[in-house]
């Protein structure tokens, strides 16, 4: 079935560049996320791609995806202590009628002062 | 504030109980999801329905049983739970049942189940 591997964890200073990277198995998926879930708090999408895309840039955050390895990093320039949280890459296809988001198991990214 | 809300944040059961959890949206969404997160698992999608009609039920135990009266409401019916079943319960909603479409997420009901 359809797998998404994550690190578990990152810890980086305060103004340094945080990059997440995530790995996928299904070569048939189409739209990759990128949510953010702060402690005691439900999920919030940051960012998303289409398959057909390499790179993408919202403010801080640049996602890059290399379809030919399946692997998809976000990179959080001047990382702060507001962007502690755990990290989900999730992906899922509009090719196969399943529909549904596979998530990994997230990485906690810890922002040191 | 995502415009998803669920109620209660945190619930305390014993085995024998039976309890509910409800999920709000109020973003016009046509697709409503549970999804279960523990510590040592991946998120895992529960169930999902579309225009109030169950579209997926990912092999889930009969001791968890959604409800969507209406697009905008989903329930999770919880009964003689095991301890196992402790985890962070999250409903998400989209606008339609499609990929293209991003989920908004609540922030969960943290179910300890004793």
């Amino acid at each position: 079935g359809e797998d998404v591997e994550q690190s578990l964890f990152l810890s980086v200073r305060e103004g340094d560049s945080s990059v997440i990277n995530c790995t996928y198995t299904d070569s048939s998926s189409t739209y990759l996320y990128w949510y953010k879930q702060e402690p005691g708090a439900g999920l919030q999408l940051l960012t998303y791609i289409f398959s057909n895309m390499d790179m993408k840039q919202d403010q801080r955050l640049t996602v890059l995806l290399n379809k030919k390895d399946k692997h998809l990093s976000l990179r959080i320039a001047d990382t702060q202590t507001g962007d502690s949280a755990i990290y989900f890459c999730a992906e899922t296809s509009s090719n196969t009628g399943r529909r549904a988001l596979t998530f990994g198991s997230g990485t906690r990214l810890q922002v040191q002062p | 504030e995502t415009g998803v809300t669920q109620t209660p944040r945190h619930l305390v059961m014993g085995m024998t109980n039976k309890k509910s959890l409800k999920c709000e949206q109020h973003l016009g969404h046509n697709a409503m999801y549970w999804y279960k997160q523990s510590a040592k698992k991946p998120l895992e999608l529960m169930f999902v329905y579309s225009l109030e009609e169950r579209v997926e039920n990912n092999s889930v135990p009969s001791r968890f049983s959604p409800e969507c009266p209406n697009s905008s409401h989903l329930f999770l019916h919880l009964h003689t739970l095991q301890p196992e079943d402790s985890a962070l319960y999250l409903c998400a909603s989209s606008q339609d049942f499609e990929a293209a479409y991003e989920q908004y997420f609540g922030p969960g009901t943290r179910l300890t189940v004793t």
